[in-house]
């Protein structure tokens, strides 16, 4: 079955402008995770969302946010671009909020002019 | 907070030797441990994890992590590596009860020399 696809797989913006990214999980997984990956700060955690519901938050400005439709299908903004949000940005699916291990999708690259 | 130490930044093996990567954690209550990969050009994925239980858990493709509770540690471990394992290894930590919300070590790149 298809794994978890983000879109689109490279974005160029400038500084100021907003992006919105997009993930749909796994057929079936209900639970959506979206983490930074940068060299300095390495994986962190952004947001969780579970039947359209944000369940968890890590530590970052009010500048990202997200959302997650009745499909399950979660989006990502990040307004006010700034350098510093050069990053891949990856999205996780699982089942539920449970045990279930995360599946990873490829990722999206965020390149900040 | 919860935070996750991951020693070795690069490793670099020949075929055949083995592998111990270090993985140290902090947090005051139950948790559970995972071990993500990522190969070249792919996305992570989860080599094994550790929720209760027997604290030798196996993984995929001969890998094995031990939880020594006294230690904070939860080290990954490979008899014999191939030029294959070449990857980015990444510990994590979840709260109990919980897969998500991870906690990410910073990684360690292993290299497999033919």
């Amino acid at each position: 079955k298809a794994g978890v696809t983000q879109t689109p797989r490279y974005l160029i913006k400038t500084r100021g402008q907003q992006v919105t990214l997009s993930c749909s999980p796994i057929s079936g997984h209900r639970s959506v995770s979206w983490y930074q990956q940068t060299p300095g700060q390495g994986l962190q955690f952004l947001f969780e969302y579970f039947s359209e519901t944000q369940r968890n938050k890590g530590n970052f400005p009010g500048r990202f946010s997200g959302r997650q439709f009745s499909n399950s299908r979660s989006e990502m903004n990040v307004s006010t671009l700034e350098l510093g949000d050069s990053a891949l940005y990856l999205c996780a699916s699982s089942l539920d909020p449970s045990n279930q291990p995360q599946h990873f999708g490829d990722g999206t690259r965020l390149s900040i002019l | 907070a919860q935070s996750v130490s991951q020693h070795n930044h690069h490793v670099i093996l020949s075929e055949a030797a083995s592998l111990e990567l270090g993985c140290n954690y902090s947090y005051g209550g139950t948790v559970n441990l995972f071990w993500y990969v990522q190969y070249p050009g792919q996305h992570l994925q989860l080599l094994l994890k550790y929720f209760s239980g027997d604290p030798l858990v196996k993984g995929i493709k001969g890998f094995e992590a031990e939880f020594i509770k006294s230690k904070f540690s939860f080290n990954l471990r490979k008899p014999s590596v191939q030029w294959s394992d070449t990857a980015e290894y990444f510990c994590a930590v979840a709260a109990p009860g919980s897969a998500r919300q991870l906690t990410f070590g910073s990684g360690t790149q292993l290299t497999v020399l033919p």
